[in-house]
Order: structure tokens, then C-alpha cells, then sequence
């Protein structure tokens, strides 16, 4: 069983097209995020939710928008997609926030966007 | 600002010991976390340390001296699966992880 699934893993589109992707969480976990990683290998915090409520939301073109429909689940959509947008983008989630020692990381896969 | 600071790629023989170190600058401190992440895969947890000193874990070792902002990772006793890229990541007092860029390891025969 797989602790964090996201799809698609890969993902090809043209540029102005509108696309998602899904996480979805079986650990019980309170919190999710989104990361986004770059051909240069930095992972970068975009959104955080925890149980459905958006916490953290960095500056993030609001072409990005994540939705949680419950806990167990946080997807990404992204509108008018641009070239700059393609990296890997990775969902994990943690048991919770406030706890230092319960924010270990479990990571999905990640889905690799490429944007021709 | 806050950052964290970690060699791009170090390179090491397979069987030897191989240290990488990680400085950061954070507002607050809540911990300091290792990942280990292979091509094309996801990173995976790997240590965590709060208080100073040395935690071991296997062949894995992870080192927190907070006063100086310092944090190491040692591996013993190489082996090619060890070929991959450690990442520093330290939890600034929002309990926000500040991430380093990364550190390929390169292991060689």
C-alpha cells in the first residue's frame, strides 16, 4: 500500500493549458503540502494544509490552486500553464505542525511537468 | 534572511567514511532534519536532531551543534547505493522547514 500516491507521474502539456494533479494520503496524517522542485534539485515549499485548512501559502502565482476536500486529500491545479512551470512537483504529508518531532516528511512519488 | 548552506557534490570511495556538513541561519530553531533523495525518486527521511550531540543510526550518523548553526551527516562505510543527494532542512520557529540545495554524492569503486 502506498502511503502518499499522487498522479499523473508524468505529465506533458502546452503552454496556456490548464492541468491537475491529485495526492491522496492512507498514513492518517493531519498535514500535506505541495513542493516544487527544479532542474537545479532546490525543493520549494508551496502550500501546506492542515486537516483541509490552508496554513502556509508562499508566493505562488494564483495560477496555482490547491484544494483539500478532506484531510486524506490535497490536489493541485494549475491554469495557463507556463514553460517555467515544469519541474517535478511533490505531495507529503506529516502527522502534524506544531510538533517539531512530527513534521518527518513522507513524500508521494512526485509528477514531473513538463511544459512545451 | 534565513538559509541553509551545504556543498553542491562531494565525491567518495566505496567502503570509506564520508562526512557532509549543512550551516543554517534560521529565525527560531525547532530542529534539523536529513533526507537522502535518489535520481528521479523522492527524498526519504533519514535523521533529526533538536539537542546537541551525535545520533547514530546504523552506518548513518547525524550531528547538531546549535550554538554554532552546524549540522553534519556521516556515512560509513560507503556503498554504491549511497550514490544520491542528502538534503539539509532546518524548522525555523513557525515550524517551516528552510531547505538546503542539496548535496550529490558521488561513490565511487
Amino acid at each position: 500500500d502506498t502511503a502518499v500516491s499522487q498522479t499523473p507521474k508524468y505529465l506533458v502539456t502546452q503552454m496556456g493549458n490548464d492541468k491537475s494533479i491529485k495526492c491522496e494520503q492512507n498514513l492518517g496524517h493531519d498535514t500535506m503540502y505541495w513542493y516544487k522542485q527544479d532542474s537545479k534539485k532546490f525543493l520549494k515549499i508551496m502550500f501546506s494544509y492542515n486537516n483541509k485548512e490552508l496554513i502556509i501559502n508562499e508566493t505562488v502565482p494564483n495560477r496555482f490552486s490547491p484544494k483539500s476536500p478532506d484531510k486524506a486529500h490535497l490536489n493541485l491545479h494549475i491554469n495557463s500553464l507556463e514553460l517555467g512551470d515544469s519541474a517535478v512537483y511533490f505531495c507529503a504529508s506529516s502527522l502534524g505542525l506544531q510538533d517539531s518531532g512530527a513534521n518527518v516528511l513522507t513524500f508521494g512519488a512526485g509528477s514531473r511537468l513538463t511544459v512545451l | 534572511g534565513q538559509n541553509i548552506d551545504q556543498p553542491t557534490e562531494m565525491t567518495a570511495t566505496e567502503g570509506a567514511i564520508v562526512q557532509i556538513n549543512c550551516t543554517y541561519q534560521t529565525s527560531g530553531f525547532n530542529g534539523l532534519f536529513w533526507y537522502q533523495q535518489h535520481a528521479g525518486e523522492a527524498p526519504t527521511f533519514l535523521s533529526y536532531n533538536v539537542l546537541d550531540g551525535l545520533e547514530e543510526k546504523g552506518r548513518f550518523s547525524s550531528f547538531l551543534s546549535r550554538s554554532k548553526g552546524y549540522s553534519y551527516l556521516l556515512l560509513k562505510e560507503l556503498q554504491m547505493k549511497d550514490s544520491a543527494s542528502y538534503l539539509c532542512a532546518a524548522m525555523d520557529s513557525n515550524y517551516q522547514l528552510i531547505w538546503g540545495a542539496g548535496t550529490k554524492l558521488i561513490i565511487k569503486p
